[in-house]
């Protein structure tokens, strides 16, 4: 059975702090591996691609583990408009599959 | 980028009726679509896989009768929710395969959604 665990929050934080989220999947042939935005009651949207090597986007950076099963996501400075929920999403291989959602951790930047 | 729409938007219906839900991709061709289903506080599930011009897989768990899709065009599937409960209230939201970006991962496209509520 796929699955995709995240601590769900929330993660009260106060602006300009630095925050990371973790999140671990249980398919070993997991392929693709993304960080995702979802604002309440709307769609998920990309945040960011996570590649074996570690990538950084602006104040965001991703690390992938594929020994641990295990990703992450930092974010610096952090802004009151962060504040979303954070879902970590992994994908079995290609297009042809459909995405495996964790249900989410929920980041609350405080002023 | 790719941008894919759904409608409507959101609908509020009684209990034993139909409801249809359509997916369009806007400017680009979509052989597969996936539906997924978010119920409040949950992670998005996947419900089903449309294939344009065949018929669609269906996740365990998930009543192939009870939400009929048909992928009739490389554009547009549609998600129809027959016979609809008050336990069938969701938000419902499809999405469209992107194409393989920098690193050879790829990336999906996801519609508005539609929030369902029947009473």
């Amino acid at each position: 059975r796929k699955e995709v665990e995240q601590d769900p929050g929330p993660f009260n934080v106060p602006e300009g702090a630095t925050v990371a989220f973790n999140c671990t999947y249980s398919n070993s042939a997991s392929q693709s591996f993304f960080w995702y935005r979802q604002d309440c009651r709307k769609e998920p949207k990309l945040l960011m691609s996570v590649y074996s090597s570690g990538n950084e986007d602006g104040r965001f950076t991703a690390q992938l583990n594929r020994a641990s099963q295990y990703i992450s996501l930092l974010i610096r400075d952090s802004k009151l408009s962060d504040s979303a929920t954070y879902l970590c999403v992994v994908n079995g291989g290609g297009g042809a599959d459909g995405l495996t959602f964790g249900k989410g951790t929920h980041l609350i930047i405080q002023p | 980028g790719a941008v894919v729409s759904q409608h409507p938007s959101w609908v509020i219906c009684k209990s034993g009726t139909s409801v249809k839900i359509e997916c369009r991709s806007l400017d680009f061709q979509a052989t597969t679509m996936f539906w997924y289903r978010q119920f409040p506080k949950q992670s998005l599930m996947l419900m089903a896989t449309s294939n344009e011009g065949s018929k669609a897989t269906y996740e365990q768990g998930v009543e192939k009768d009870k939400f009929l899709i048909n992928h009739a065009s490389l554009t547009l599937s549609t998600l129809t929710v027959t016979s609809a409960h008050p336990e069938d209230s969701s938000f419902y939201i499809c999405s469209a395969p992107g194409q393989v970006i920098a690193g050879g991962t790829d990336t999906q496209y996801f519609g508005p959604g539609t929030r369902l509520t029947v009473l």
